[in-house]
């Protein structure tokens, strides 16, 4: 059974901390590996990590692919409350057609 | 360029009642899908819809039925809805059916209440 696995669940931190957030996966013929972030309503697209692109970074936010750990973290440094969500993770798998499957998410809190 | 819009974005229900969840998308995207989102449990697949005509079940099923109405729409009902459905149910379509190039662009979601 394919199955992508999210710690923590929960995280509260001070603004300005530096977060890792970690995702782990189990699923056949692995292409890639999603993140996004929710805050109040729609999960929006943070970063696609592939094997021919395990590494990604957008200002602050960066994240890698370990395909040998079969795992990928989400770093966040100089955290702001603006950064308070929940992350989701996420692996396509093929089962007649492409679907996602999404780890639990970690709510992530920065506190002033 | 709405993106993708889902109807109502709040109900209320009793137990035993029916409703249906709308959703819509302009981007033209062949693939569109449905997830529920209980806390503590991220966004498990309801249906999906690879193309316009086709649909198929995805992880929990059971106490609902989609139609792909067209290729912009796909709906999900409630034929007699439980207090086990109450979550909040998002619409997502994709470009491609291969996501390894593409992700998944999600609507703002229905919070759905089961009395």
């Amino acid at each position: 059974e394919d199955k992508v696995v999210q710690s923590p669940l929960s995280l509260v931190v001070h603004e300005g901390d530096t977060v890792t957030l970690n995702c782990s996966y189990e699923v056949t013929n692995f292409r890639s590996l999603l993140w996004y972030k929710q805050e109040k309503k729609a999960p929006t697209f943070l970063f696609m990590l592939t094997s021919s692109g395990i590494e990604k970074k957008s200002g602050r936010l960066s994240s890698i692919l370990d395909k040998k750990e079969l795992s990928s973290i989400l770093n966040i440094t100089a955290t702001q409350t603006g950064d308070s969500a929940i992350y989701l993770c996420a692996v396509p798998v093929i089962q007649g057609a492409q679907k996602l499957v999404f780890g639990q998410g970690t709510r992530l809190t920065i506190n002033p | 360029n709405a993106g993708v819009t889902q109807t109502p974005k709040f109900q209320v229900l009793k137990t035993g009642q029916s409703m249906t969840l709308q959703c819509a998308q302009d981007m033209n995207h062949n693939s569109m899908y449905w997830y529920r989102q209980d806390p503590g449990m991220g966004l498990r697949l309801i249906y999906y819809s690879a193309s316009e005509g086709t649909t198929d079940k995805g992880e929990v099923p059971n106490g609902y039925n989609v139609s792909r109405l067209n290729k912009r729409e796909f709906s999900l009902r409630l034929e007699s809805a439980a207090p086990s459905q109450t979550s909040v149910y998002f619409c997502a379509s994709s470009n491609t059916p291969s996501l390894s190039t593409d992700t998944q662009y999600f609507g703002p979601g229905t919070r759905l209440t089961v009395l």
